[in-house]
């Protein structure tokens, strides 16, 4: 079964802190994999998106890593900030062969930045 | 440029009652979908259309019907509403192959 797993479930740092979030996958076929936040009672906000062949991906403060053949992500926030606070999901379209339009999440990190 | 609009915000049903759940996007994309979010159990899909006049089951079909109406619209119907399928609702769109999804704001629903 294709799944998603995101550790920590929850992260409370201070502000100023460079963190990283990550995100596995148990089959290194996909398309594409994206970051997302949520805010609290919120929709979901696209961060970055990775193709298959890509290796990392840069927004401002954000950079995101793959390593399809580990079945892994990164998320990279440089000098957090308290409004970094949210839930912060990956999900993952996997390559099914016909099927390849789904996307896969996982539960998701929620994070704390403290002032 | 609105994006991916979903109608209603809110809702509160009682057991047994019906209610469509609409969903509406302006970037011409071909896929859509619908996803619920309940606490613990992440997002999960319920049914999604490939393109305009298809649509397949997801992980959790039970007790839900869809209609993919034309490109633009995508609505999910509960014809016999359970306290079970109280959750966060999330409509979402996307093109085929190397291309990321765009979320509405989601229906808060509740069946009691």
């Amino acid at each position: 079964k294709q799944e998603v797993t995101q550790i920590p479930a929850a992260l409370s740092v201070p502000e100023g802190e460079n963190l990283v979030l990550n995100c596995s996958f148990t089959d290194s076929a996909i398309y594409n994999l994206q970051w997302f936040r949520q805010d609290p009672g919120k929709g979901l906000t696209s961060l970055l998106l990775i193709q298959s062949s890509q290796r990392e991906q840069t927004s401002g403060r954000l950079n995101a890593s793959l390593d399809k053949s580990s079945g892994r992500s990164t998320l990279y926030i440089a000098a957090s900030q308290p409004g970094d606070s949210a839930t912060y999901l990956c999900a993952v379209r996997f390559n099914s062969g016909g099927s390849n339009y789904k996307l896969t999440f996982g539960k998701g990190t929620l994070l704390t930045v403290n002032p | 440029n609105a994006g991916v609009t979903q109608t209603p915000k809110f809702q509160v049903l009682k057991t047994g009652q019906s209610m469509t759940l609409q969903c509406a996007q302006d970037m011409n994309h071909n896929s859509m979908y619908w996803y619920r979010q309940d606490p613990g159990m992440g997002l999960r899909l319920i049914y999604y259309s490939a393109s305009e006049g298809t649509t397949d089951k997801g992980e959790v079909p039970n007790g839900y019907n869809v209609s993919r109406l034309n490109k633009r619209e995508f609505s999910l119907r509960l014809e016999s509403a359970a306290p079970s399928q109280t959750s966060v609702y999330f409509c979402a769109s996307s093109e085929q192959g190397f291309y990321g999804y765009t979320f509405g704001s989601g229906t808060r629903l509740t069946v009691v």
